[in-house]
C-alpha cells in the first residue's frame, strides 16, 4: 500500500461551497505538502506544513496535520470553478517525496 | 524567476528506441529530482541530485534509465532501450537545500512508447 492516500478520490461541488480533502500516511515525516495539478500541467506547490505544526493557512486554503493519526486535511473555502484540478499530498521524511494518487476536484459553476 | 522547465513536453517513440529528457531547474537550486507517473498510478520518486552528485537513486526502475547532471545545472534522463511500460509522465523538480524547502515542479514530459 502507498504512503500517502487521499480521500475522497473524486469530489464534485458547487461553486461557493467548501471542499475538504484528506490524506493519510504511514511513516514518520519531516513535513507534508499539498500540490495542485491542472490537467496536462505540472504540480503547483500550495502549502508545506512541518511535522511540529498543526494548522496552516494560505488565502482560501487551510491545512491541518495530526501526526498522532498520521493524517492531514486540505480545506478550500468558497470554491471557484478555477479550483477544478487534482490535489495531491506528498510526505517527506528526507528529501524524496511520497505521493498519493490524488483527489480529483470538480467545481461546478 | 523562471520555473522548472522540461523538454520535450511530449515524446512518442517506438519500443527499443532511445529517448532523452531534459530538465532545467530553477537557478540557484542545488537539489534536483526526477519523478514519474505511470497511468493511473501515483507519482513515484526516481532519483535525487545534489549539485552534480546522485544523492539517492533508489527509485530508478532498472539500468535502462540513466540520469546525469553535468556541472550541477541541467539534468538529463535517458531511457535506452525504451519499453512499453516506460510510458508515463516524467516530472522534474528542484529545491533549495534543507528538509523543509518545497520542491517546485516542471510541467512534465509525457512519454509514449509504441
Amino acid at each position: 500500500s502507498q504512503q500517502g492516500e487521499e480521500d475522497p478520490q473524486a469530489l464534485s461541488i458547487q461553486e461557493g461551497e467548501n471542499a475538504t480533502m484528506n490524506c493519510s500516511y504511514k511513516t514518520s515525516i519531516n513535513n507534508l505538502q499539498w500540490y495542485r495539478q491542472n490537467s496536462g500541467r505540472g504540480l503547483v506547490h500550495l502549502i508545506l506544513i512541518r511535522s511540529n505544526e498543526r494548522e496552516k493557512h494560505s488565502g482560501r486554503l487551510r491545512v491541518t496535520l495530526d501526526t498522532s493519526k498520521k493524517s492531514s486535511s486540505l480545506l478550500i473555502t468558497a470554491s471557484r470553478a478555477a479550483d477544478t484540478a487534482s490535489y495531491f499530498c506528498a510526505t517527506s521524511g528526507t528529501y524524496k517525496y511520497i505521493f498519493g494518487t490524488g483527489t480529483r476536484l470538480k467545481v461546478l459553476a | 524567476e523562471a520555473g522548472v522547465t522540461q523538454f520535450p513536453s511530449h515524446s512518442v517513440i517506438e519500443k527499443g528506441q532511445t529517448v532523452t529528457l531534459r530538465c532545467d531547474p530553477i537557478s540557484g537550486h542545488d537539489n534536483l529530482y526526477w519523478y514519474r507517473r505511470v497511468m493511473g498510478k501515483e507519482i513515484k520518486f526516481l532519483l535525487h541530485f545534489v549539485k552534480e552528485s546522485k544523492q539517492d537513486e533508489s527509485g530508478m526502475p532498472n539500468n535502462r534509465f540513466l540520469a546525469e547532471r553535468t556541472g550541477g545545472t541541467y539534468s538529463t534522463l535517458k531511457v535506452q532501450p525504451a519499453e512499453l511500460e516506460d510510458s508515463g509522465v516524467y516530472f522534474c523538480a528542484s529545491s533549495h537545500s534543507g528538509f523543509n524547502q518545497p520542491q517546485h515542479f516542471g510541467d512534465g514530459t509525457r512519454l509514449s512508447i509504441l
